[in-house]
């Protein structure tokens, strides 16, 4: 059971380049989360997803967009990537509010130069 | 709206020392509240949770956390702590009511002096 996985770990990225963070989950959950992490400031809520087929906005959706056609697999696309999106993202899995924890992969970092 | 405050942002404490780490939040109805952790360079892991019942929970490398209604609190406690301790801890409440999204708070940095 590899829980939430995460690729690539590292990236450095030309401002206006694209990519998209793959983030996979053996566990069955219907829910799953994106993050980012910049120093100091916790983490901010970029996308969700409540099952396949069903995303919606989070806190700071800009810049970015998202699928869920399985529920296992929630990529996180960047289009046109600008220097404010350096940062570190997290994928986050659960069963579901509010009971139940959210299980978080081990993270991306991303540096666009 | 549901918020979760962590006024610290940095505690130090000495190793072998106890510790506290705050949490206040603001909701309106009973809360379901997480402490994790995050080590350097790795994602987040859950420390413990309440939901309701005996209102000290215990969770997992030896700490606890206390909810005081009262005082919309959530303390995380350790009585002695080890070097392996030092990273950030999260506060967080899931939401009732139809909302999918955990809030959590900004995070407490410990640093453990030896």
């Amino acid at each position: 059971n590899a829980g939430v996985t995460q690729t690539p770990k590292f990236r450095i990225l030309k401002i206006g380049q694209s990519m998209t963070l793959q983030c996979t989950q053996d566990m069955n959950h219907n829910y799953m989360y994106w993050y980012r992490q910049d120093p100091g400031m916790g983490l901010k809520l970029i996308y969700y997803s409540v099952g396949a087929g069903i995303t919606d906005k989070g806190e700071v959706p800009n810049g970015y967009n998202v699928s869920r056609s399985t529920t296992e697999d929630f990529p996180l696309r960047l289009e046109l990537a600008a220097p404010s999106q350096t940062s570190v993202y997290f994928c986050a899995s659960s069963r579901g509010t509010p009971y139940n924890e959210q299980f978080f992969g081990p993270g991306t970092r991303l540096t666009v130069l | 709206a549901q918020s979760v405050t962590q006024p610290d942002i940095h505690i130090t404490v000495s190793e072998g020392a106890s510790l506290e780490l705050r949490c206040n939040y603001s909701y309106g109805a009973t809360p379901y509240l997480f402490w994790y952790v995050q080590s350097p360079g790795q994602g987040l892991q859950l420390l413990l949770k309440y939901f309701s019942g005996d209102t000290l929970v215990q969770g997992i490398k030896g700490f606890e956390a206390e909810f005081k209604r009262s005082q919309s609190s959530f303390n995380l406690r350790k009585p002695s702590v080890h070097w392996s301790d030092a990273a950030e801890y999260f506060c967080a409440v899931d939401p009732t009511g139809g909302s999918y999204i955990p809030t959590f708070g900004r995070g407490t940095s410990l640093i453990v002096h030896p």
